[in-house]
């Protein structure tokens, strides 16, 4: 059973507005969680993370939310910029093992619109 | 800086050839995984290591072995490649102090 679920696959965005990534997750050991942006023929890179111990993080125009309660974590992009337009990778990683064993998500395709 | 380097960038493999996976990272970090991604599926985990000499199972790992001599490699071997091990792999590491993975630019193995 997946642990972390984008459930879309995809967004499209105009140019300038904000974009919303949205993730879920069932393991309630989960402590932190990132944000990968990968372009086609590259390899994942880092963007964003957020520890359990925050509701907030922010740098530059990304700023990822975290509600604890609800499970539920969110990628906010203002404003959009074509180049943002990518495949988004929520992941999250828990106690007991390294950080880096992380579990992602399947993924959202992010279009920005000129 | 190379961060980390994988070989080769892709490959098509008989059906029941063995194959190597290459991954060498140059940050020092303690710990290495292997991904594979695949359409609708994002990027599973197959094998870990957290330092050198020891090695974890992921999510997926049937198929495949891996070893951990040194802190900077980290090879993936298929020892009887299927076509359900086509995707692309991708190596990372990361220092258990920063928590994030920083991960290769992937190898996209074909098994024909």
């Amino acid at each position: 059973d997946q642990q972390v679920k984008q459930n879309s696959p995809s967004l499209s965005v105009q140019e300038g507005r904000i974009s919303i990534l949205n993730c879920d997750y069932t393991n309630s050991m989960f402590d932190y969680f990132l944000w990968y942006k990968k372009y086609p023929a590259e390899g994942p890179t880092f963007l964003i993370s957020i520890s359990s111990i925050k509701d907030k993080n922010e740098d530059g125009r990304f700023t990822v939310f975290l509600n604890k309660s609800a499970k539920h974590l969110s990628l906010h992009i203002v404003p959009s910029q074509p180049g943002d337009s990518a495949v988004y990778f929520c992941a999250a990683s828990g106690r007991g093992g390294s950080q880096g064993n992380l579990i992602f998500g399947k993924g959202t395709k992010l279009s920005v619109k000129p | 800086t190379a961060g980390i380097t994988q070989a080769p960038t892709s490959q098509i493999l008989a059906a029941g050839r063995s194959m190597t996976l290459r991954c060498t990272q140059d940050m020092r970090h303690n710990a290495m995984y292997w991904y594979r991604q695949d359409l609708g599926l994002g990027l599973r985990l197959i094998h870990y290591s957290n330092t050198a000499g020891t090695t974890g199972k992921g999510e997926v790992p049937d198929g495949y072995s891996v070893s951990r001599a040194n802190t900077d490699d980290f090879p993936l071997t298929l020892a009887s490649a299927v076509p359900s091990q086509t995707s692309v792999y991708f190596c990372a590491s990361s220092d258990p102090h920063q928590g994030e993975a920083f991960f290769g630019q992937g190898t996209r193995l074909t098994v024909v």
